[in-house]
């Protein structure tokens, strides 16, 4: 079966990290550009980052630059999203999610997890 | 940044009714924009890519129109699975990539 697995959401301090992971199946995971996406509860989508093929092309939303970082292990088939000095605003659910055409840098995404919730509160 | 700007913010109709979904950019993204649909407790699901290509498995129902900076997404006879809610999303100027700030269409 083609899907996401996110995991790693947790309950955190203001100034703590987390790392999310994705576990990726069903596919030929290293020919997909992979994003995060996330939802604040009630609010709408943001676009959080992206990450090529091999993992040297990455792009981050304003927000989370230079405090999150991306990477991805082709051999385990798994996204990683690295978040460090969370906010309050960072309280989410961040979607893992590829992009709809391999070997593409085509960003719409056409498969999704489920999410995984992370919580940042004092 | 391109903002994308959804009208209405609530759709209230009836199944069997027509819906028309309206997403407008800050900048021309020529046909670069695709249409989603969100339900409770669910990820989103990709109906449209490209303005107007429907996504595996989209029933015909669902059509994408527009270019440049006004883009429509139409629903030509709710089903009561369509209520929910729609985001449009442009991936031409990225980044960042933007999501409008979505339409719930809801039972009237």
């Amino acid at each position: 079966e083609v899907q996401l697995l996110e995991s790693g959401g947790d309950l955190v301090q203001p100034g703590g990290s987390l790392r999310l992971s994705c576990a990726a199946s069903g596919f030929t995971y290293s020919n997909y550009a992979m994003s995060w996406v996330r939802q604040a509860p009630g609010k709408g989508l943001e676009w959080v980052s992206s990450i090529g093929l091999s993992g040297d092309n990455t792009g981050y939303g304003d927000s989370v630059k230079g405090r999150f970082t991306i990477s991805r292990d082709n051999p385990k088939n798994t996204l990683y999203l690295q978040m460090n000095s969370l906010r309050a605003e960072d309280t989410a659910l961040y979607y893992c999610a590829r992009v709809g055409v391999p070997n593409s840098w085509d960003m719409w995404f056409d498969l999704w997890g489920q999410g995984t919730l992370v919580t940042v509160f004092s | 940044e391109v903002v994308l700007t959804q009208s209405p913010a609530t759709l209230s109709l009836s199944p069997g009714e027509r819906a028309t979904l309206s997403c407008r950019a800050s900048q021309s993204i020529t046909n670069y924009l695709a249409w989603y649909q969100q339900k409770p407790g669910q990820p989103p699901r990709l109906l449209i890519y490209d303005a107007s290509n429907r996504a595996t498995g989209i029933p015909a129902r669902f059509s994408g129109s527009g270019s440049g900076t006004d883009f429509t997404l139409t629903i030509s006879s709710l089903e009561p699975e369509d209520f929910a809610v729609y985001y449009c999303q442009q991936r031409v100027f990225w980044p960042p990539l933007t999501f409008g700030g979505g339409t719930k269409v809801e039972v009237k």
